[in-house]
């Protein structure tokens, strides 16, 4: 199983849609998560932490699973500049290890 | 500086001369990472310093890879003797400590080309 899994997509979703991407982690001794949102020749940017309670970022709510050991991101009201592709990111004890990503497709 | 500051942000060599990159980390941050991402891949975990400590050189490709850390700030990645498959986007990041509860920041990376 690999450290960080996600479904690669594209997502192709209409402007205002509702979408949510889906990550799962192999090593249960993670310690933090987060996703990153990566646009086309761009590095990496830090979009939010993922707690385990859940937390919302104005259209964007992550939630963690540790039992399950997955992490789910949901885009409410899509806009066209959320087009991106977006990392889920598993930290350890010193480093972070990224997820291939999932891209988003948003159009007219 | 405001942020991670990596140069050159585009190099194009030749197979088998050696190149290095740069990295200035944000002023304040102990820890300091190298990524590479290939076209299409994901993110891929090189080497990583926090402040004195020896540096976490697990992810390194092989043995032409170094990289050093000078007093504490500015990072330089050497690859030596450099092959296509090293042609990437080398990336670094730098964190507030040695546990990333806060995540990275990004430099804007190095595009890497060996023809």
């Amino acid at each position: 199983r690999k450290e960080v899994e996600q479904d690669p997509g594209p997502f192709n979703v209409p402007e205002g849609a509702t979408v949510a991407f889906n990550c799962t982690y192999s090593n249960s001794a993670s310690q933090s998560f987060f996703w990153y949102r990566q646009d086309c020749r761009k590095e990496p940017k830090l979009l939010m932490s993922v707690y385990s309670s859940g937390n919302e970022d104005g259209r964007f709510t992550a939630q963690l699973n540790r039992a399950s050991q997955y992490i789910s991101l949901l885009i409410r009201d899509s806009k066209l500049s959320d087009s991106a592709t977006y990392l889920c990111v598993v930290a350890g004890y010193s480093t972070l290890t990224f997820g291939k990503g999932t891209m988003l497709l948003v159009s007219p | 500086g405001a942020g991670v500051s990596q140069s050159p942000s585009n190099k194009v060599t030749e197979k088998g001369k050696d190149v290095e990159l740069r990295c200035d980390p944000i002023s304040g941050h102990t820890a300091l990472y190298w990524y590479r991402q290939s076209l299409g891949q994901g993110l891929e975990f090189l080497i990583y310093f926090q402040g004195n400590s020896a540096p976490d050189k697990s992810g390194l490709p092989s043995d032409r890879f170094s990289a050093e850390r000078t007093g504490g700030s500015v990072s330089t990645l050497t690859i030596q003797r450099t092959q296509q498959e090293d042609s990437a986007v080398y990336l670094c990041a730098s964190s507030l400590g040695a546990v990333p509860n806060y995540g990275y920041t990004f430099g804007s990376g190095t595009r890497l080309t060996v023809v």
